[in-house]
Parts: structure tokens; C-alpha cells; sequence
């Protein structure tokens, strides 16, 4: 079956600018979590969602960042007035448990957003 | 809170070499413990796991062993083909609970050449 898929691949933006990033997670996956890894570093916690709501928002680093998830299903996140210290790849995982472990997240391969 | 240190790369060895990837952690009690990969162009995936200590994953040759007496989960292989060749992650939920939130090492990345 498929997994997680996320659009686009790249992304290139300019400072300033608003993004979205999307992620279809694995059908039936009621948890769905973003990521962000930057450059050199480990992937660092963003958002939970259970269904259509927010579980937990606590990585989210200002409020530039705001991501949906509105039939809880596809999720998109959301980058206002984004900045070079943005410029990261943006993981997607889902998984069927809710707040299931980590072994039980299947990963996507990532947005990497560039701003210029 | 919770932490890992994993070793920095890069990491360059032959096929048919020993690995050893070292991750020391930092937490309060004994969580699980974890070891990602994240092969090119692919999404991260769990390679192996520890629940306890003393316990030892393994999973396609790797292995690694929960060991509270040096708060080490270093990951091994016998070894390594070029196929191995990714970005390996250590990684322990936060202090608290929350387990499906990881804090990830920085990841070490191997290349095995042919």
C-alpha cells in the first residue's frame, strides 16, 4: 500500500513570502505528527494531530507556524512570513494508534523548503 | 529533560567492515530507547529498538544493547554492506511521557564503499 506522501518535494522561497506544505498520511491513520530537521541536526517535534484537532501544538516554534488537518486526513502546514532560519526539511508521519509510540509512525520523505 | 549524544560523522568504511555508531543518553528512569535510518531520498524508518535495560535490538544485522551502566545504546554491525550507506539517528521520548514526541541525536552519517 502506500505511505506517507508529501508535496511538493522542494520548495524554494523567497523571505517573506507564506508556504504550505502538504502531507498525505498512510489511509486509516487516525495520529498524524510534523517534524522539522535542519540542517546537521536531528528531527525535532512540531505538531500532534488525533483526528482533525491539534493534540499537541508545544514544537511549533512561533506563530508564523499553524498546520490543519480539516477532514483528518490530508494535513497541510502553514509558514507565514517565513525566514532563512525556516530553511529546513518538514517531516510528516502517521501512524494507526493514537498517540501511538514512535515505533509506530511511518514516515514521509520530507519537504525540503529553502528561503532565500 | 531527556537527551541523546550520538557520535558525529561522517562515517566512511569498506564492505565487510565492523560499525559502530556510539549514543549515550541522558534521561530520568529507563525509557526506550531507539535507532532511525533514513536511507536517500526515503523517509525515516525505525531500524530497532529497546524497551528496557539490558535488552538488545536487532534488526538486519544491527544491533544494540540498552546499557544503564554507561547510558549507552551504541549501534553495531558485524558487517556493513553499501547498501547500509544512510543517515542512522539515536533517539528516547521526552522526560514525562509523551512518548510519541522523540528527541533525535543528530544523526551520523554512513557511507560504505564498495
Amino acid at each position: 500500500g502506500a505511505g506517507v506522501s508529501q508535496t511538493p518535494s522542494n520548495k524554494v522561497t523567497e523571505k517573506g513570502k507564506y508556504v504550505e506544505l502538504r502531507c498525505d498520511p498512510i489511509s486509516g491513520h487516525t495520529a498524524l505528527y510534523w517534524y522539522r530537521q535542519s540542517l546537521g541536526q536531528g528531527p525535532e517535534f512540531l505538531i500532534y494531530f488525533q483526528g482533525t484537532g491539534a493534540a499537541d501544538d508545544s514544537g511549533l516554534p512561533n506563530d508564523r507556524f499553524f498546520a490543519v488537518r480539516p477532514e483528518g486526513s490530508v494535513s497541510t502546514l502553514k509558514i507565514q512570513r517565513t525566514e532563512r532560519g525556516d530553511s529546513a526539511v518538514y517531516l510528516c508521519a502517521s501512524s494507526l494508534t493514537p498517540s501511538g509510540g514512535p515505533d509506530t509512525q511511518y514516515f514521509g520523505p520530507g519537504t525540503r523548503l529553502t528561503v532565500l | 529533560g531527556n537527551s541523546v549524544t550520538q557520535m558525529e560523522g561522517p562515517v566512511t568504511l569498506s564492505e565487510e567492515a565492523f560499525l559502530t555508531i556510539n549514543c549515550t543518553y541522558t534521561a530520568t528512569g529507563y525509557p526506550s530507547l531507539f535507532w532511525y535510518v533514513q536511507y536517500p531520498g526515503e523517509g525515516l524508518q525505525l531500524l530497532l529498538k529497546a524497551t528496557k535495560a539490558d535488552d538488545k535490538g536487532s534488526n538486519k544485522g544491527f544491533e544494540a544493547t540498552y546499557r544503564k551502566e554507561t547510558t549507552s545504546f551504541h549501534l553495531e554491525k558485524g558487517s556493513v554492506q553499501v547498501s547500509d550507506s544512510a543517515v542512522y539517528f539515536c533517539a528516547l521520548p521526552p522526560r514525562g511521557g509523551s512518548n510519541y514526541k522523540l528527541t533525535f541525536g543528530k544523526g551520523t552519517l554512513l557511507t560504505v564503499n564498495p
